[in-house]
């Protein structure tokens, strides 16, 4: 596609409930990255994958978050038993080349837990 | 572990007026880029430096890379109210094997027309 595609835009969920929020990179592009953003702050790191493999996946908060990207397009960010400070924006980026390429940003999902 | 610092936090200049926010690491980095995030948006890639000592200019804005290749500057001459926007500057560092782009806490820019 021309660009990263998010969805949903915007999701709210009770406390204790999981989430799935997807990811559709730019076609060709192999490297894909999954940032919170939190309100007046800048992105932190998630976890990256290159194709199919994730190669980082140090900034995942706890065991409640888990990220896949089975056929090494399409990335789905998984939040079990969703608590109040999960709420934030979480951006995908994808690049075409992973060290010196500029990331394309998504519009993001802003979750919200009530 | 890596991290970006970037200052100022906030700058409210005049239409007309100069804008600079400096950004920097505490690792060497091999290279660094900067993003623009309009509010209510998502950041928007602008610029990559990789060299030592490089400097980049596209219209009003120009970015510099510092000789250490911890610090990193962008300056917008003659600001206008579309360069209204939150700016950030991301960092990877040269050793360690990470990938990953970290960024910094972002300048906010507002512009008083």
């Amino acid at each position: 596609g021309a660009g990263v595609s998010q969805s949903p835009r915007y999701k709210v969920a009770k406390r204790g409930q999981d989430v799935a929020l997807r990811c559709d990179p730019i076609s060709g592009h192999v490297s894909l990255f999954w940032y919170q953003q939190a309100l007046g702050q800048g992105p932190e790191f998630l976890t990256y994958f290159q194709n199919e493999a994730q190669l980082d996946k140090s900034g995942l908060p706890s065991d409640r978050f888990f990220a896949e990207r089975p056929e090494g397009s399409v990335s789905t960010l998984k939040i079990q038993r969703t608590q109040q400070e999960d709420s934030a924006v979480y951006l995908c980026a994808s690049s075409s080349d992973r060290i010196f390429g500029g990331y394309t940003f998504g519009s993001g999902t802003r979750l919200t837990v009530v | 572990g890596q991290q970006v610092m970037q200052i100022p936090q906030y700058q409210h200049v005049q239409e007309g007026e100069d804008f600079t926010t400096y950004c920097n690491s505490s690792t060497t980095l091999s290279n660094i880029q900067w993003y623009k995030q309009r509010p209510g948006g998502h950041p928007v890639f602008l610029i990559q430096l990789v060299k030592s000592g490089e400097v980049k200019k596209q219209k009003r804005l120009t970015f510099q890379f510092g000789e250490a290749k911890k610090n990193s500057s962008l300056h917008i001459t003659a600001t206008q109210t579309t360069d209204v926007g939150t700016y950030f500057c991301a960092g990877r560092r040269a050793q360690g094997g990470s990938e990953k782009l970290v960024f910094g806490k972002g300048t906010k820019l507002t512009v008083n027309p």
